[in-house]
């Protein structure tokens, strides 16, 4: 079966600091997607990256990295530099792609708080 | 804006009444997917229709149901609802296995 799962419930942080939401992952298949996805206050939810179960390369865009560690089952989002408008609830997701479907089993998510 | 739609925004209805949500994909996605996120349940899969047909099936009450029309776009229908059902109802579209993009999203009120 597969989870994911998001230890942090709420992280608080000061403007400018950077910040790592953790995500860990369960799943039986060999081919798999990874996802993290930002909830804004106003509700949408915003793509930010996915990532193939193949490919464990670092990702880097602007001030978002992510960390791909297929050993301890994790996918990483770092934050460097944070600025208020990164306050979001941010989501993990897992997408086992079988018989063509790849629906997206989600965390529960990370509220992020940035105090200017 | 991510380019897929959906109405209404808002809706508030009674127990027991049935309603009807709407999602247009973006332009030349064949997969739409419906997801519900309420405080309780966060964030679940409900179901996925591809060119009209269903593809996968999530944890959907017998009292939902859905379809995907041959102009792609896609409807949720609610019925016999109950305070539970109030949530956020997300549809969101996807060329093949790529990343799936969101619409807006239509928040449910069961009073």
């Amino acid at each position: 079966a597969q989870k994911v799962t998001q230890a942090q419930t709420e992280i608080s942080v000061v403007e400018k600091e950077d910040v790592t939401l953790d995500c860990v992952y369960e799943t039986r298949d060999t081919t798999y997607y990874l996802f993290w996805y930002k909830q804004p206050p106003s509700g949408e939810l915003v793509f930010l990256i996915r990532r193939n179960s193949f490919d464990e390369q670092n990702e880097i865009s602007g001030r978002y990295s992510w960390n791909f560690q297929k050993s301890t089952s994790s996918f990483n989002f770092t934050i460097t530099a944070s600025q208020v408008v990164d306050s979001a609830v941010y989501f993990c997701a897992l997408s086992e792609v079988w018989a063509g479907a790849n629906n997206l089993f989600f965390g529960t998510g990370t509220r992020l708080t940035v105090i200017p | 804006d991510s380019g897929v739609t959906q109405t209404p925004k808002h809706l508030i209805t009674a127990t027991g009444q049935r309603v009807t949500l709407r999602c247009s994909p973006r332009s030349g996605d064949l997969s739409v997917y419906w997801y519900q996120q309420s405080l309780d349940q966060g964030l679940q899969f409900l179901i996925q229709y591809y060119n009209g047909e269903e593809r996968a099936k999530g944890n959907i009450l017998e009292r939902f149901s859905a379809q995907q029309f041959p102009d792609l776009h896609s409807e949720l229908n609610l019925s016999s609802l109950e305070l539970g059902d109030s949530a956020l109802y997300f549809c969101a579209s996807s060329v093949e296995e790529n990343e799936q993009f969101f619409g807006p999203g239509t928040r449910l009120t069961v009073l």
